[in-house]
């Protein structure tokens, strides 16, 4: 079935430092999705991307998350500066159409420790 | 806020056995999926349902938006059907939210 490829599986980074996560979605698809899951809990919305913006995002998604897909590119979350609450899985998704009404499909997460 | 109480948290089955996990949702869904993480992580397509049933295979999935749930059957185990299955929901704009999964064992 459709993939959707994360970069790095892992990343280790100190507190402060900039990190970028990486998402390689399915092809065709025209939304991007990032979730959050810290060890022992759900997994957390952060932000929806279409079209060059941002067209939904939670509470979780604070003012050091950044995300863009430059020129159809990678799709990537960026967190300047981090902390060590940022410490979680994210998996990034894709969709043909908007919201969750459609099919969603998954990349097997980042782990990002922040030390 | 919107929420998805799943059930059960764990769950034992022996090879050829079956049962159900569900989902309850405090609000009105309009479609539910349902995935399986595998050992390496990753979130394997299972459903997706904006009404009705499915079936596919050994697993058979079911959504009711009016009486707000969602329904996983699984039937005749198999060892490779282990893993951690996860329902994700919305209510149409372009959250989905996960219920805490829950965690199947199926032994000899």
């Amino acid at each position: 079935g459709p993939k959707v490829l994360q970069i790095p599986s892992h990343q280790i980074i100190d507190m402060g430092q900039m990190v970028t996560l990486n998402c390689d979605p399915v092809s065709n698809h025209l939304y991007f999705y990032w979730y959050k899951q810290i060890l022992g809990q759900q997994m957390e919305f952060l932000v929806n991307f279409y079209n060059g913006k941002v067209m939904e995002k939670s509470k979780l998604f604070k003012d050091q998350f950044s995300v863009e897909r430059p020129d159809g590119s990678y799709f990537t979350l960026k967190i300047q500066p981090t902390a060590l609450e940022d410490s979680a899985v994210y998996f990034c998704a894709s969709s043909l159409g908007g919201g969750s009404q459609n099919t969603l499909y998954f990349g097997a997460g980042t782990r990002l420790s922040v030390l | 806020g919107d929420q998805v109480e799943q059930s059960p948290s764990a769950l034992s089955l022996h090879e050829g056995t079956g049962s159900a996990l569900r989902c309850n949702f405090t609000t009105t869904m309009r479609a539910v999926q349902w995935f399986r993480k595998n050992s390496r992580g990753s979130l394997i397509n299972l459903f997706y349902l904006a009404s009705g049933t499915k079936e596919n295979g050994r697993l058979k999935s079911a959504f009711d938006s009016k009486e707000r749930y969602s329904t996983l059957h699984i039937r005749d185990a198999q060892l490779e059907d282990s893993g951690t299955y996860f329902c994700a929901a919305g209510t149409g704009g372009y959250k989905v939210v996960f219920g805490s999964g829950t965690r199947l064992l199926v032994s000899p």
